[in-house]
């Protein structure tokens, strides 16, 4: 357990739903970023947090997603009108600055 | 639960021997690798990382070599045990920036 926690684990839904993940970084870590996983591949950037500011986007991230960590804690990551091309494992991890990512456990998301 | 990187380069080693696991990096600028270990249904796990101003760095069980002229990186794993069974992914980062990029993985099998 790397300290950092996200919601659900697992989330199962429908072509066309509105789906959002929570992620809870380690308390002191001012740097939050989110990945996507897909089978057979590696993490791939998605956005990234300095406290509450969002520094970068990945072009990854159409208008269909939505990142937010509104106090500079807990982020959330919504994703609308999903299609089924968004099935992927989604990462957050957090690091205290430069250097070592520790990764949460990831949602495993699939639209059927 | 399901398997990451069904697809991925596979290396199989008997139980006590060693491994080598071996990642070519992208960027000639970077100065910071990671070498991370995700099991099954799970968030990468950090094992081990190195600074661009060595070439080996140890742990416990654990050795990564770094040879900045071919732009390589190494995970020497000793005495592989059946817990060492998943896919093991580098990643390399330029301090003092946010974006880490991964590698595509290998999956370590651990025969009995």
């Amino acid at each position: 357990d790397t300290g950092v926690s996200q919601n659900p684990r697992h989330k199962i839904t429908k072509r066309g739903q509105n789906v959002t993940f929570r992620c809870d970084p380690i308390s002191e870590h001012n740097r939050l970023y989110w990945y996507r996983q897909t089978l057979g591949q590696g993490p791939e950037f998605l956005t990234y947090f300095q406290n509450e500011a969002q520094l970068e986007k990945s072009r990854l991230l159409s208008d269909r997603f939505s990142a937010e960590r509104p106090k500079g804690s807990f982020s959330t990551l919504e994703i609308q009108r999903t299609e089924q091309g968004d099935s992927a494992m989604y990462l957050c991890a957090s690091s205290s600055g430069p250097g070592t990512l520790f990764f949460g456990p990831g949602t495993r998301l699939t639209v059927t | 639960g399901e398997s990451v990187g069904l697809h991925l380069p596979t290396l199989s080693v008997q139980e006590g021997d060693n491994s080598i696991i071996n990642c070519a990096y992208s960027n000639s600028a970077s100065d910071y690798f990671i070498w991370y270990k995700q099991e099954s249904g799970k968030g990468p796990q950090f094992i081990i990382d190195i600074r661009s101003n060595m070439d080996k760095r140890q742990g416990q069980r654990v050795t990564v070599l770094l040879n900045k002229t071919v732009k390589h990186l190494s995970l020497q794993i000793a005495a592989t045990q059946p817990g060492d069974s998943a896919v093991y992914f580098c990643a390399e980062n330029m301090l003092g920036t946010y974006k880490y990029i991964f590698g595509t993985g290998t999956r370590l099998k651990v025969l009995a």
